[in-house]
């Protein structure tokens, strides 16, 4: 029974280019969660997701960032062309149900913008 | 707003002996769930411990517990006999238990565990 799943682990992305993070949940899960983690801070909530549903988006800065989790495969977390500022740790979450209260995480994806 | 403090940015305590880490958070909602996660240097987050805010009995994990208060708003939590895996960063976090998912998360605290 695997754990939720990140990658990469680690990307390296120069100004302007784009990344994208992938995310498959946990078997069984259809609700998704991002959070980002800038260094020496504790995480902040981006967009909550159900499948080819955005149930929260209250987190997400407005522009270059967008989120999916379409019917089938992973959860894409993506930002468009990226800024230093952008560099952090993303970490995904899921969760089987709306109410279910536990989220279970992923180990994170670390990106660096050069 | 929830918004959510944790006042001690680093602690230490000896192996074996016992360390508090203090939370406490503001939220408007009465009914909520509270976690505390660690992050070890590995990134991975682990969740510790739970406590649904309904419930005035204090959660309890083996060495880990809760001292909850409703009324003043805190959520601290004892490590009892500490050990050297303990040592990482805790993060504590309440949630709604309405329809949003989000944790709402302190800025941890950095726990060193000396031998």
């Amino acid at each position: 029974n695997a754990g939720v799943m990140q990658n990469p682990r680690h990307l390296v992305r120069r100004r302007g280019q784009e990344a994208r993070l992938r995310c498959s949940p946990m078997k069984g899960h259809s609700h998704v969660y991002w959070y980002r983690q800038l260094p020496e801070e504790g995480l902040k909530f981006m967009v909550y997701l159900q499948k080819e549903n955005i149930i929260d988006e209250s987190g997400m800065p407005k522009e270059r960032f967008s989120a999916e989790f379409p019917k089938e495969g992973p959860s894409i977390l993506r930002i468009q062309q990226v800024v230093r500022g952008d560099s952090a740790a993303y970490f995904c979450a899921s969760s089987p149900t709306r109410g279910y209260n536990e989220q279970f995480f992923g180990p994170g994806t670390r990106l660096t913008v050069l | 707003a929830q918004t959510v403090t944790q006042s001690q940015p680093e602690m230490s305590v000896q192996e074996a002996e016992t360390v508090t880490l203090s939370c406490t958070y503001d939220t408007s909602e009465s009914d909520y769930y509270l976690f505390w996660y660690k992050q070890p240097p590995s990134r991975q987050m682990i969740l510790v411990i739970r406590q649904e805010a309904y419930k005035q009995q204090n959660a309890t994990e083996n060495r880990f517990s809760v001292n909850f208060q409703k009324a003043a708003k805190s959520f601290s939590l004892k490590i009892s006999d500490s050990q050297l895996g303990d040592a990482a960063m805790y993060f504590c976090a309440p949630k709604r238990s309405s329809n949003t998912g989000k944790l709402i998360f302190g800025q941890g605290t950095t726990l060193q565990v000396k031998p």
